[in-house]
């Protein structure tokens, strides 16, 4: 059966540490895989990634996807306050099937 | 099994032709919401409810209802479903707002 797997599923950090956030998944016909940002009432869109390797870059966050591995990684570097938040990665496969993991819950210290 | 589950999960109709697709959730969370994922768009929230009887619009509310009679269900209702509104749609449910968001598995809809 497909799934998505998030680890962790929650963490604590302080203010300006780096950290990293780990997606692996078992889906049928891969297309691509999202990230989210969950820290209102909805989700929004962090990354799209769909070929390995490649690192995708916005300001403070990145995020790369290894296909051999079946897994993604989501980075922030010099973590503040307002990237607390719970962070969503998604799958979606050819046949438009989508799948989302449980999140995993940042929670930046001052 | 605690889990969202959403029918159809597959749809296909025709323009004018009022459906509801289903929304259930067995964890007694009090939020719940449905969105809209489109090729290149990502997740697009329709409507939420923070409870019972309270909906609220989301980001693309338009041709959609929605209603909140029970706490665990949450239909979505075209009243006159358009080709705009073919897409993929998920209902999510968690505790309160600010909590980790269950997701359904998806219902694929395709209006002709």
């Amino acid at each position: 059966e497909d799934k998505v797997v998030q680890s962790p599923l929650s963490l604590v950090v302080h203010e300006g540490d780096t950290v990293t956030l780990n997606c692996s998944y078992e889906v049928t016909n891969f297309r691509s895989l999202l990230w989210y940002k969950q820290e209102k009432k909805a989700p929004t869109f962090l990354f799209m990634l769909t070929s390995s390797g490649i690192e995708k870059k916005s300001g403070r966050l990145s995020s790369i996807l290894d296909k051999k591995e079946l897994s993604s990684i989501l980075n922030i570097t010099a973590t503040q306050t307002g990237d607390s938040a719970i962070y969503l990665c998604a799958v979606e496969a050819f046949d438009n099937d989508m799948r989302f993991g449980a999140g995993t819950r940042l929670t930046v210290k001052p | 099994e605690a889990q969202v589950t959403q029918n159809p999960r597959y749809l296909i109709t025709v323009t004018g032709k009022k459906l509801t697709v289903t929304c259930s959730q067995n964890m007694n969370h009090e939020y719940m919401s449905w969105y809209r994922q489109d090729p290149g768009l990502g997740l697009r929230q329709i409507y939420y409810s923070m409870n019972v009887e309270v909906t609220d619009k989301g980001d693309v509310p338009e041709g959609y209802k929605v209603s909140r009679k029970e706490k665990r269900n949450f239909p979505l209702i075209l009243e006159s479903p358009s080709p705009n509104q073919t897409s993929l749609y998920f209902c999510a449910s968690s505790f309160r707002w600010e909590n980790e968001q269950f997701f359904g598995p998806g219902t694929r809809l395709t209006v002709l």
